[in-house]
């Protein structure tokens, strides 16, 4: 069975800085998500990655397979950016289908 | 774009009564479908999966059922709710295992 471990769990930030959330696994794995989900419950999939890096607008996922590590980095936060921010991978002993959960990590971004 | 509706929202049921929550999918065929929960404070559980119609693995032995009637209907059941059982309920889906996942609005089951 694949462990995800999240850091930190909390995390608060003036707008304008720089953030990283981390994710390590402990078993290999077929790809790794990152998700958003708001206050309201309401999931959101920011990336789905198996190497390298990826970009979207201020995000960045990268990921390291040798590691078994991956980090969501924001530029320039904003508080629209506050949510928790869920690591998942698939694969990893399971099926692709299965995808095991971090516990998340709850971003506050402050003006 | 894929888009799950699920409903209810909110839903508050007594001890011992019977569930249906349900989820459709648009915007793709064949996806695999998940129920997941999320207890207060902890993180998502996944509850069950499928990968066709009538295709249902559990991942954890409870109180609760899932059938898929349809290719794009998915539906989580239990003939007799337990105070355990509340917690926020998720419909996911996912086109291909090497896509993103895209996710339903939830609902939050309260069992009283």
């Amino acid at each position: 069975k694949n462990e995800v471990e999240q850091s930190p769990q909390n995390l608060t930030a003036q707008e304008g800085e720089f953030i990283t959330i981390n994710c390590s696994y402990s078993v290999g794995i077929s790809a790794l998500h990152w998700l958003q989900q708001h206050p309201g419950g309401g999931i959101v999939s920011l990336f789905m990655l198996s190497s390298g890096k990826k970009k979207h607008g201020r995000l960045i996922a990268t990921i390291n397979i040798q590691e078994k590590h991956s980090s969501l980095h924001i530029t320039a936060s904003h508080p629209r950016d506050s949510a928790v921010y869920i690591c998942a991978v698939a694969g990893g002993g399971g099926s692709n289908y299965k995808l095991t959960f971090g516990k998340g990590t709850l971003l506050t971004v402050n003006p | 774009s894929q888009t799950i509706h699920q409903w209810p929202a909110t839903l508050v049921q007594p001890v011992g009564s019977p569930l249906s929550l349900e989820c459709t999918v648009e915007g793709t065929s064949n996806p695999n479908l998940y129920w997941y929960r999320q207890a207060a404070g902890r993180g998502l559980q996944l509850l069950f999966y499928s990968v066709g119609i009538g295709q249902i693995s559990s991942e954890v032995p409870q109180n609760l059922s899932a059938s898929r009637p349809q290719d794009r209907q998915f539906i989580l059941s239990s003939k007799k709710l337990l105070l355990s059982d509340s917690g926020f309920y998720l419909c996911a889906g996912q086109g291909l295992s090497n896509e993103k996942l895209f996710f339903g609005s939830g609902t939050q089951l309260s069992v009283l």
